[in-house]
């Protein structure tokens, strides 16, 4: 079956730090990997949308610059959450999907910021 | 503003009970609508879905039912079980799910044995 892995589970670092965050598709190939957020006040945020072969897509209110994603393959991505700070806090989801088919989500990166 | 909405917030029902979750939508253009089930500690995962070219939708004990007149659907669940118990995600997206997905705010069920 369809599979998405994400590690780490959760990760801790100090405000003004980075962390990077992994994503792994196994069962399928990943044609596009969308990142969100979720947090309490703002339940799912998409961050961005990284299709294979095309440029990756940012929504309003993230950038590139602080939140660089990496799909190298029909298997993998990554994001890095660069400079991170207590607004930058929650569960940071991967979903990944072949095509049109069911986007597949990952269990999450819990990410906390001291 | 908030694309997709959801209500109520939270829900409790009585094991064996029929458990109704409200979704509404704003953009015309969404035409295909998920419903995830996610459970503290883990992701939110596929539960069902359905087209707009549909107005109903069956899997076993969940059902949705779908107002494209008036832009609403619900997700029923029957017999409800204590293990359906988890937050239910109301999402959405265009061009047959092809575009990015929108979610709601969630709905907290709680199913008391």
């Amino acid at each position: 079956g369809a599979l998405v892995y994400q590690y780490p589970r959760r990760t801790i670092c100090k405000s003004g730090t980075s962390m990077r965050m992994e994503c792994q598709a196994v069962g399928f190939q990943a044609t596009s990997v969308a990142w969100y957020r979720q947090s309490p006040q703002k339940t799912f945020e998409l961050i961005a949308l990284s299709t294979v072969n095309s440029a990756i897509k940012y929504e309003q209110n993230f950038t590139q610059e602080k939140f660089p994603i990496s799909h190298p393959n029909l298997s993998f991505s990554s994001m890095t959450v660069l400079n991170a700070y207590l607004e930058d806090r929650g569960l940071y989801l991967c979903g990944a999907r072949e095509g049109a088919n069911t986007l597949y989500f990952g269990a999450g990166t819990r990410l906390s910021v001291l | 503003q908030q694309q997709v909405r959801q209500s109520p917030q939270s829900l409790t029902v009585w094991e064996g009970e029929t458990a109704i979750l409200n979704c509404s939508y704003e953009n015309s253009a969404f035409d295909y609508f998920p419903w995830y089930q996610q459970f503290p500690g883990e992701g939110p995962a596929l539960l069902i879905s359905i087209l707009s070219v549909s107005n109903k939708k069956e899997d076993g004990r969940f059902t949705i039912f779908f107002n494209k007149r008036e832009k609403k659907l619900s997700l029923h669940i029957a017999d409800s079980q204590p293990g359906d118990s988890a937050t239910y995600f109301c999402a959405a997206s265009a061009n047959y799910g092809n575009e990015k997905i929108t979610f709601g705010a969630g709905t907290k069920l709680t199913i008391k044995p």
